[in-house]
Order: structure tokens, then C-alpha cells, then sequence
């Protein structure tokens, strides 16, 4: 138990649904972040959000939105994905400033 | 954030001690040295982390060089368990600089 729940843990979609990544810890945390990990391939980081304000977008395509509502709570809005979207994605929070993070166990996103 | 460097994969024995190098030459007098680990299949999990001194917690220990330069991460008596991916990376907190991780190193415990 790592403090940081995620849901769903796996999800099928398909190229024209709408879905929502959910992510929740109750840490005390005030950053959160998204990451995306592809077979083979090292964790990308995709949105950084301190203290509720969106401070990182590393060039992700519009088609996935991040929402940061309050400190302890992220989505990730998924719309008209790619079959090389198919991957795990990964939330975390940490305190701002910390490199010690915890992580969720992820959602497996498979895009049909 | 300064680069690391990790060997590809690395095999220990169970109940021997997992030495694991990580090389960090340019890494600037504000960044730590953070180790995460990866099981598989799900997210990284946090180890320890270090700036100047030796450290060690409950999961390991650090050992960084006089000079920064590198450091081992030290998994006293591994098991099975410990099998994963690990990860080096060099973070500035001051700059509140990204979690970047790279391809870090894939430890296999065998028996």
C-alpha cells in the first residue's frame, strides 16, 4: 500500500470513447503527476501539478487533459486515442520540492 | 539534472549482498542521488537518498563517493523479492527539477 490509489487498474477503450484516469492519495501531499510508461521504454513524465496549479506539460498531445480538482485528487481525460497509446499509466504525489514520490499501481490502458 | 549512467542488468545470489553502481560525473553540489525501484508491473517504488554522507534505511544502503562523482546502492541480503529495475537519479530539490528516470538496471535474484 503505497498511499496512492488508482482506478481503474486496467482499462480497454476504444479510438472514439471518452474516459477518465482517477488517481487519489490522502498524504498530505501538494504535487501530483502523471506519468506514462510504453513497453520497453523508460517512465515519461507527462503533467506536473504543485499546489493544485498545472507547472509541467512535457508537449503531451491534446487529446489527453489533466484535471487537478484539490491537492489530494487527479484525472487524467482521455479522448480519441491511438493504438499507440496502449500503456501503463502511472500516478504519484510527493511533497513539492521532494524527489521522494510515491507512486500508484498504474492503469493498464489498452486503446482498441 | 545531471545525467546517470547504470549498467543494463546485473544478476546477484539470493542472500548475497546486490551492489548497485551508478555513475553521476556531472551532478551539481545541489542535486541528491535518489534510488527507485520497479517491480514488475508496477509503479516505482522509493529506496533512499543521499546528498554527501553514507546513508541507510530498513531496504538499503547508500554509498556515494567523496567526490560525488558515483555511488552504490547496496541491498545487504537480497531475495527473491528484490528482483526489479532500479533506478539512479540525480534530483534538485532547491530548483524542484523533475523525477526523471532513465533505463536503470535490471536486477535479477536468482537462487
Amino acid at each position: 500500500e503505497t498511499g496512492v490509489t488508482q482506478t481503474p487498474r486496467h482499462l480497454v477503450m476504444g479510438m472514439t470513447n471518452k474516459k477518465s484516469l482517477k488517481c487519489e492519495q490522502h498524504l498530505g501531499h501538494n504535487a501530483m503527476y502523471w506519468y506514462k510508461q510504453s513497453a520497453k521504454k523508460p517512465l515519461e513524465l507527462m503533467f506536473v501539478y504543485s499546489l493544485e496549479e498545472r507547472v509541467e506539460n512535457n508537449s503531451v498531445p491534446s487529446r489527453f487533459s489533466p484535471e487537478c480538482p484539490n491537492s489530494s485528487h487527479l484525472f487524467l481525460h482521455l479522448h480519441t486515442l491511438q493504438p499507440e497509446d496502449s500503456a501503463l499509466y502511472l500516478c504519484a504525489s510527493s511533497q513539492q520540492r521532494s524527489g521522494a514520490a510515491n507512486f500508484g499501481s498504474g492503469t493498464r490502458l489498452t486503446v482498441v | 539534472d545531471a545525467k546517470t549512467t547504470q549498467p543494463t542488468s546485473m544478476d546477484c545470489a539470493e542472500g548475497r549482498a546486490a551492489n548497485l553502481p551508478c555513475n553521476h560525473s556531472t551532478i551539481s553540489g545541489n542535486e541528491y542521488v535518489y534510488w527507485y525501484r520497479q517491480i514488475h508491473s508496477q509503479g516505482p517504488q522509493y529506496i533512499i537518498h543521499g546528498l554527501k554522507n553514507n546513508e541507510t534505511n530498513e531496504m538499503a544502503s547508500l554509498i556515494i563517493t567523496e567526490d560525488r562523482k558515483s555511488s552504490t546502492l547496496i541491498l545487504p541480503h537480497a531475495t527473491l523479492r528484490d528482483t526489479a529495475v532500479y533506478y539512479c537519479i540525480a534530483f534538485d530539490t532547491g530548483t524542484a527539477s523533475k523525477l526523471t528516470f532513465g533505463t536503470g538496471t535490471r536486477l535479477q535474484v536468482t537462487l
